[in-house]
């Protein structure tokens, strides 16, 4: 069946430092691919999505590229901020369903 | 426009109790998702809903556990009998009734059985 694969935690940044938290999926299809971001206390909150193949997705200064030759949806970031210390998650889900397959999680520190 | 509400937070029961977990989805949202994240896992599907409707629980497992969205209040998700393996986190997510929409999710509640 379809999955996510996301490299493991946690990440640990000094802040301005370049982030990539790596993601790839087995899919049949052509799914949409999506990074959610998870705040501590909080709940998870779409960060940035791609629906198609090398589409790039963007936000708050997030990158990710939908490569289809490689399974991939890295998750970059140029410059990172104590405030984007959270948990990333990488998921997708086929085109015509609802569900979402999440990847297990990573969780990223960044400090001072 | 308040957010998706889940209640409560943090839910501790002993191992052959009742847990009932509620989620009030984002007004408008016709649509409600259950999650489950074990320990050190992904977030993984249980059972989508609709109002009155059950439309997929392909990810429930086969006893003990249920869901409703009953027309007027919550959604419920309930696990009779808890055991200590179903401690976990569970998130709902809420969409409007249209297709290829962004799910909003809350906060999820913690259960921790003991």
């Amino acid at each position: 069946g379809d999955s996510v694969t996301q490299m493991e935690g946690p990440v640990t940044l000094s802040e301005e430092a370049f982030l990539t938290i790596n993601c790839t999926y087995t899919a049949t299809g052509y799914p949409s691919l999506f990074w959610y971001v998870q705040y501590p206390g909080e709940g998870l909150q779409l960060l940035l999505k791609a629906t198609k193949a090398d589409d790039k997705g963007s936000n708050k200064g997030f990158e990710a590229t939908y490569r289809k030759e490689t399974t991939s949806f890295h998750l970059e970031k140029g410059s990172v901020q104590v405030s984007d210390s959270a948990v990333y998650f990488c998921a997708l889900s086929d085109v015509s369903s609802y569900k979402l397959i999440f990847g297990s999680g990573t969780r990223l520190l960044v400090r001072p | 426009n308040a957010g998706v509400m889940q209640n409560p937070r943090h839910l501790v029961r002993r191992r052959g109790q009742e847990a009932r977990l509620r989620c009030s989805p984002m007004k408008g949202h016709s649509h409600v998702y259950w999650y489950r994240q074990l320990p050190e896992e992904g977030l993984k599907f249980m059972v989508y809903l609709q109002k009155e409707n059950i439309i997929d629980e392909s990810g429930m497992p086969k006893e003990r556990f249920s869901a409703e969205f009953p027309k007027e209040g919550p959604s419920i998700l309930r696990i009779q009998q808890v055991v200590r393996g179903d401690s976990a986190a569970y998130f709902c997510a809420s969409s409007p009734p249209s297709e290829n929409t962004e799910a909003f999710f809350g906060q999820g509640t913690r259960l921790t059985v003991v």
